[in-house]
């Protein structure tokens, strides 16, 4: 019974490059969130997405990063030309269902995105 | 806007010791509260929650208690065990109005125990 997978575990870029970060939720979740953490802060909510459709993307900085969750396939979420201050580590988390009250989500285990 | 405080770590505790992690939140309304927890080289789980004042969560040994009067959700253990080695997050959500699918989150607060 495979949890929510992501990868890479590790990514390293240079400043200019883009960054792919992918998430396979678990299965029969059709509500993904992709959550940041900058050092020494908490996680930071970005974006929630289910099939095809984003709902919110409030948590998202309007410039260089988009994400999306196709009919088939992982979820992405894309930084084009990524600067240091993006090195953290993002989480990908999935759902069966809208969860109000429960905030049961389930997390992969990070992607850490260091940027030279 | 909503924000959870946690206990600053790292907390270095030995083996049957007590815990305390300390956790107090600003929110609108009456939001839920819980506690993760995110063992080294996995993914965070939802270690325990509370939906409405004077609930108390527990699991695995832990408790919290959702106290209105004080804004706290604070996590306690009897005695820790060298496996409870980790990262603990508290968290909040909305329970009403829109948006009531985001948590916030403190910054964690990593234990280690020691045998």
């Amino acid at each position: 019974n495979a949890g929510v997978m992501q990868n890479p575990r590790h990514l390293v870029r240079r400043r200019g490059q883009e960054a792919r970060l992918r998430c396979s939720p678990m299965k029969g979740h059709s509500h993904v969130y992709w959550y940041r953490q900058l050092p020494e802060e908490g996680l930071k909510f970005m974006v929630y997405l289910q099939k095809e459709n984003i709902i919110d993307e409030s948590g998202m900085p309007k410039e260089r990063f988009s994400a999306e969750f196709p009919k088939e396939g992982p979820s992405i979420l894309r930084i084009q030309q990524v600067v240091r201050g993006d090195s953290a580590a993002y989480f990908c988390a999935s759902s069966p269902r809208v969860t109000p009250n429960t905030g049961e989500l389930f997390f992969g285990e990070g992607s850490r995105l260091t940027v030279l | 806007g909503n924000s959870v405080t946690q206990m600053e770590g790292p907390v270095t505790l030995s083996e049957e010791a007590f815990l305390t992690i300390n956790c107090t939140y600003t929110a609108t309304g009456y939001p839920s509260l819980f506690w993760y927890v995110q063992y080294p080289g996995e993914g965070l789980q939802l270690l325990l929650k509370a939906t409405k004042a004077d609930d108390k969560g527990s699991n695995k040994g832990f408790e919290a208690t959702y106290r209105k009067e004080t804004t706290s959700f604070h996590l306690e253990k009897g005695s820790v065990q060298v496996s409870d080695s980790a990262v603990y997050f508290c968290a909040l959500i909305r329970s009403s109005g829109g948006s009531n699918y985001k948590l916030t989150f403190g910054k964690g607060t990593l234990l280690t125990v020691n045998p």
